[in-house]
């Protein structure tokens, strides 16, 4: 089906541990999105993508990394994960023009112990 | 530089009430505005968009007006139903052609049967 997919839907691991978040989307869109969401912060842009070997930081980038080697997947890793890096994390894509909105996935809950 | 503020919840209605949810936002030029809505567990879903000013989305029985002259995208509804339960966020596109959008911190709807 088409859409914007993420997985795993629910992780739990370690601090220090490496963990990727993958998002997989199949409408071709050039701009891709990841977002954390945790109470009392709403939603905060992590990194984003324009095109495929394009990408760029956005609000909190620290103890993140990207990669974008195809457009249809934009994985996020977490090179040593933190506790303070629990959280729901969602991914998006969109066309990428000033009146085109963006369309989610469902989310991963990450939960670092 | 651009913002978006949404009033604060939650917001508690009883079934069949009328429900306004204010949003106002800064920007320098006429961004598009977009509601989404977030049940939970899920990600964020488009409810409605507005390109220029004066137009009115609607979606689902919500409406918003685009009003330049009191910066203002507040969202409606003339009857809300126990299914509208849920987190509603105001958005504006970013400055540049960069895809981003800008969000407000979210409103939580409650509504009672």
């Amino acid at each position: 089906d088409a859409g914007i997919t993420q997985s795993p839907r629910y992780k739990i691991t370690e601090t220090g541990r490496q963990v990727t978040l993958m998002c997989h989307q199949t409408w071709s869109h050039s701009y891709m999105f990841w977002y954390r969401q945790d109470l009392g912060h709403g939603l905060r842009l992590i990194y984003y993508s324009a095109a495929a070997d394009i990408t760029d930081k956005g609000e909190v980038p620290d103890g993140y990394v990207v990669s974008r080697s195809k457009t249809e997947n934009f994985p996020l890793t977490l090179e040593s994960a933190t506790r303070s890096q629990t959280s729901v994390y969602f991914c998006a894509s969109s066309e990428g023009a000033s009146n085109q909105p963006q369309h989610f996935g469902d989310g991963t809950r990450l939960s670092i112990l | 530089g651009n913002s978006v503020t949404q009033m604060e919840g939650p917001v508690t209605l009883s079934e069949e009430a009328f429900l306004t949810i204010n949003c106002t936002y800064t920007a320098t030029g006429y961004p598009s505005l977009f509601w989404y809505v977030q049940y939970p567990g899920e990600g964020l879903q488009l409810l409605l968009k507005a390109t220029k000013a004066d137009d009115k989305g609607s979606n689902k029985g919500f409406e918003a007006t685009y009003r330049k002259e009191t910066t203002s995208f507040h969202l409606e509804k003339g009857s809300v139903q126990v299914s509208d339960s849920a987190v509603y966020f105001c958005a504006q596109h970013g400055s540049g052609n960069t895809g981003k959008l800008i969000f407000g911190q979210g409103t939580t709807l409650q509504v009672k049967p």
